[in-house]
């Protein structure tokens, strides 16, 4: 059975940074691109950044793009997100999800706030 | 604003069907295949359709997809209660130059 279990979020002052992990099991995770999806409070859902399997390819949504840097440890089965000059707009649900969105993690709550 | 345009909500009564659009440009739908998501409220999105037209194993045949052009349709027949939900259309770009893009959320309401 895929899982994926988000952790790493809390609440924040802006400015500040936070670094939110993925950890993957179930399936060969060096065989898939993954991605982090964030879905703000009552919104909808806004991809922040994917990697392929090997990171030779990695793209960020320009919302977040030169404060977000996505990586991934395939002998760690592990996602991650270095989340640095955080915004009140980044507050959000944060998912992890496999492929083209085949599974999706239950979520980690990111909030900056002051 | 979402990239890809979704109407807000749907509603029809239990039994009947429902289509949900999704539009969008030659740079994302047109040239990409489209991904269907379900999320139930409180829950992680769920995959209903992928690449268009496909369904995952344990996806009940109720749930179709179609796509042409740059607009994609999810249909839902036989509706249920249980399938009051937000519905997501997203395409994903494989290269990542554009990553992923979703349509803002159709609420859908089972009378």
């Amino acid at each position: 059975e895929v899982q994926l279990v988000e952790s790493g979020g809390g609440l924040v002052q802006p400015g500040r940074s936070l670094r939110l992990s993925c950890a993957a099991s179930g399936f060969t995770f060096d065989d898939y691109a993954m991605h982090w999806v964030r879905q703000a409070p009552g919104k909808g859902l806004e991809w922040v950044s994917g990697i392929t399997w090997n990171s030779g390819s990695i793209g960020y949504a320009d919302s977040v793009k030169g404060r977000f840097t996505i990586s991934r440890d395939n002998a760690k089965n592990s996602l991650y997100l270095q989340m640095n000059s955080l915004r009140a707009e980044d507050t959000a649900l944060y998912y992890c999800a496999k492929d083209m969105g085949t599974h999706w993690g239950q979520g980690t709550l990111v909030t900056v706030s002051s | 604003q979402s990239v890809l345009t979704q109407p807000p909500s749907v509603s029809a009564a239990p039994g009947q069907k429902v289509t949900i659009s999704c539009s969008g440009s030659s740079s994302n739908i047109g040239n990409n295949y489209v991904s269907w998501y379900q999320q139930l409220p409180g829950t992680a999105p769920k995959l209903l359709i992928y690449d268009n037209n496909k369904r995952p194993s344990g996806i009940p045949d109720r749930f179709s997809g179609s796509k042409s052009g740059t607009s994609a349709t999810l249909g839902i027949t036989g509706l249920q209660t249980g399938d009051e939900a937000d519905y997501y259309c997203g395409t994903w770009d494989s290269s990542l130059s554009a990553g992923g893009v979703f349509g803002g959320g159709t609420k859908l309401t089972v009378l």
